[in-house]
């Protein structure tokens, strides 16, 4: 069964450094997502990307953050000065055309 | 979207029915309910979802009531590896680029 990959599984990454996050939606997806969530809270949502644009941010998503699909089947999240609070994992997300969304397993997101 | 509300614990015998209940009774008549759950530290899986009728699939079935004020995740034989936190989460079928809303959610133990 297709599914949603992400890498690395772990990143652990100096304050002030950027990061970038990889992953590899299901093939015939159209619709991208990036989710967060910090240790022991809620899954939060980040970004939705659609048609090689953003689609909707939430408020987390400031100028720190960008997301780019270089290719046709890579969906990247950078962070481009990391703080401390941005430690958490991080979860991809697809979905075809229908409301199922697809989740990947996650990056797991240390700033030291 | 409308809010859900569930309770944020629940336990169940390893083999028997677990029945997760959600109440959303602000649905308003265009909204699915939608069941995700989240293994430890894994990526949020999607179970089932429906709008009217009671839906069953091969993971679970969703009964949903008359009204559609509240509805209830069935996992028939539940086994260890079902012990998660179960999302329930209402939202629009043309609600744009459908981002999910995450609540706490409730936490099933499956215990032997």
């Amino acid at each position: 069964e297709p599914e949603v990959t992400q890498t690395p599984s772990h990143q652990v990454t100096q304050m002030g450094q950027e990061v970038i996050l990889r992953c590899v939606p299901i093939s015939n997806h159209l619709y991208f997502y990036w989710y967060r969530q910090i240790l022991g809270q809620k899954v939060e949502f980040l970004v939705s990307f659609y048609n090689n644009e953003i689609s909707e941010k939430s408020e987390i998503f400031d100028d720190q953050f960008s997301v780019e699909r270089p290719d046709g089947s890579n969906f990247t999240l950078k962070i481009r000065s990391t703080k401390l609070e941005d430690s958490a994992m991080y979860f991809c997300a697809s979905r075809e055309g229908g409301e199922t969304q697809y989740f990947g397993p996650g990056t797991r997101l240390l700033v030291l | 979207d409308a809010k859900t509300t569930q309770p944020p614990s629940m336990d169940c015998a390893e083999g028997r029915a677990a029945n997760l209940p959600c109440n959303h009774s602000t649905i308003s008549g265009n909204e699915y309910v939608y069941w995700y759950r989240q293994i430890h530290s894994q990526g949020p899986q999607y179970i089932i979802h429906g709008l009217k009728n009671n839906e069953t699939n091969e993971m679970a079935s969703l009964i949903i009531t008359e009204d559609r004020k509240s509805s209830t995740l069935i996992l028939p034989h539940a086994t260890l590896r079902d012990t998660a936190v179960y999302y329930c989460i209402v939202r629009s079928g043309n609600s744009g680029y459908s981002t999910l809303t995450f609540g706490k959610g409730t936490m099933l133990l499956v215990s032997p």
